[in-house]
């Protein structure tokens, strides 16, 4: 079974620069999460998706973070104007429900300069 | 709001047992689960505890005490490749179901 694919790996942009990343979840999961982790910090949830629509975005910074999932399979996380606070892995996660075992994807490594 | 506390560093030797403790205080705790980080990766599912008790997976075992807000992860015959973070999340329903993780605590193990 396919893992959760994510692109890119990495990036590196100047501050005020947008960026955007791509994750595809494991097959058939339909609950779907991106997670901000700084170094030597646990990740922290920015968004949830339930199919295609929003669970919980209470912790996504809206002024310059989006987030959609559209046909509710892969989905996508745009970051506008970025910051260099916003330097960070940013983890994509699945799960088959809500209340189920979350998998990662590698994750994508930005570097805000 | 939910509160996750674990060492930040630990260090052992090859072939020995080591315990990671993990504290919580949170509501609407729903299970807790431990995930392996090395550096550079992302996160991988070790255990979930749901109930009181101690559930034993190979080298690794995972116990839980819900009324004590505390919970340790048990990894025997250590291994060179067991050098990575250790993450404790929570299960937390705050009027959505969410997993809030600790800072996690990295795991040097030595020859």
């Amino acid at each position: 079974e396919a893992g959760v694919a994510q692109s890119p790996r990495y990036k590196i942009i100047e501050k005020r620069q947008s960026v955007a990343f791509w994750c595809n979840p494991i097959s058939g999961h339909a609950t779907l999460y991106w997670y901000q982790q700084i170094l030597g910090q646990g990740p922290k949830l920015l968004i949830q998706f339930q199919n295609n629509g929003v669970v919980d975005d209470s912790q996504l910074p809206k002024d310059r973070f989006s987030a959609e999932r559209l046909k509710g399979v892969d989905s996508t996380l745009k970051i506008q104007p970025a910051k260099l606070e916003d330097s960070a892995v940013y983890l994509c996660a699945s799960s088959s429900d809500r209340v189920e075992t979350q998998y990662f994807g590698p994750g994508t490594r930005l570097l805000v300069l | 709001g939910q509160n996750i506390d674990q060492p930040t560093e630990m260090t052992a030797t090859e072939g020995a047992i080591v315990q990671i403790n993990c504290t919580y205080q949170t509501s609407g705790f729903n299970g807790l689960f431990w995930y392996q980080q090395h550096a550079g990766e992302a996160p991988t599912f070790l255990s979930y505890n749901v109930l009181d008790g101690l559930e034993e997976k190979g080298r690794f075992s995972s116990f839980l005490s819900r009324s004590k807000g505390y919970s340790y992860l048990l990894l025997k015959e250590l291994q060179m490749k067991d050098s990575a973070s250790y993450l404790c999340a929570v299960f937390a329903n705050t009027g959505f179901q969410k997993l809030v993780f600790g800072t996690g605590t990295r795991l040097l193990v030595s020859p």
